[in-house]
């Protein structure tokens, strides 16, 4: 079965410091991995996603991240943090291809991500 | 952009109350999600609908049912709520046909449902 792990409940970085957030996954086969970012009150909103190709993967608002697959790993990563970065962060697994699992994602518990002044 | 609305911000119902919850949205995603969220647990698939009328029990099915009569419209139905589903609750909608899952998931706002 997948599952997706993001060991730490809450991140905290002062502004202009770099910020890591951490993925790591199980799954069979090849992983198309996401980032979801949620903001006080929203919806998810899609960050970026690692489906084949370059490990580096670019996104919205700054961010990137970088598949590793000897690690199993997809740690997001920006380079310079903001205030307005503070949010809930979710790293999510596609699951196996069945009769229609396709769309199907697993999520992790997600990570607070407190940027201070 | 893809828009995916859902019917209430925040619901407060009484336990035993049958709840539906409404999502909709406006891109033509033959795909849509329910998930329900909690602290620490992430999000977590109630049910999922690859077509009209067409649905499948996601991981905790239990005290939920769906409807889905129109493409854009997909609702979330508690049979007879109970305080344990008291949760902020997401709909979701992505235009991938089955089987390829490379494709991200749009979301609404949620729904913070409250059951007393």
């Amino acid at each position: 079965a997948q599952s997706v792990a993001q060991p730490e409940d809450q991140v905290n970085v002062a502004e202009g410091n770099p910020l890591t957030v951490k993925c790591t996954y199980s799954v069979s086969g090849n992983p198309y991995l996401f980032w979801y970012v949620q903001y006080p009150n929203r919806g998810l909103q899609f960050l970026l996603k690692y489906i084949t190709g370059d490990n580096l993967v670019k996104g919205s608002y700054g961010f990137e991240a970088e598949f590793n697959k000897s690690q199993t790993s997809f740690h997001l990563k920006k380079p310079s943090a903001l205030v307005s970065d503070s949010a809930l962060y979710f790293c999510a697994v596609r699951r196996l291809v069945d009769k229609a699992a396709g769309n199907k994602l697993t999520f992790g518990g997600g990570t607070r991500v407190l940027v201070k002044p | 952009d893809v828009k995916v609305t859902q019917s209430s911000r925040y619901l407060v119902k009484r336990t035993g109350e049958k709840v539906f919850l409404e999502c909709v949205q406006d891109m033509d995603h033959e795909n849509m999600f329910w998930y329900r969220q909690d602290p620490g647990l992430g999000l977590r698939l109630i049910y999922f609908s690859y077509d009209v009328k067409m649905k499948e029990k996601g991981d905790i099915p239990e005290g939920y049912s769906v409807s889905r009569e129109k493409k854009e419209r997909f609702s979330l139905i508690l049979e007879s709520a109970s305080t344990n589903q008291t949760s902020m609750y997401l709909c979701a909608s992505t235009d991938e046909t089955r089987g390829q899952g490379y494709n991200e998931q749009f979301f609404g706002p949620g729904t913070r449902l409250t059951v007393l």
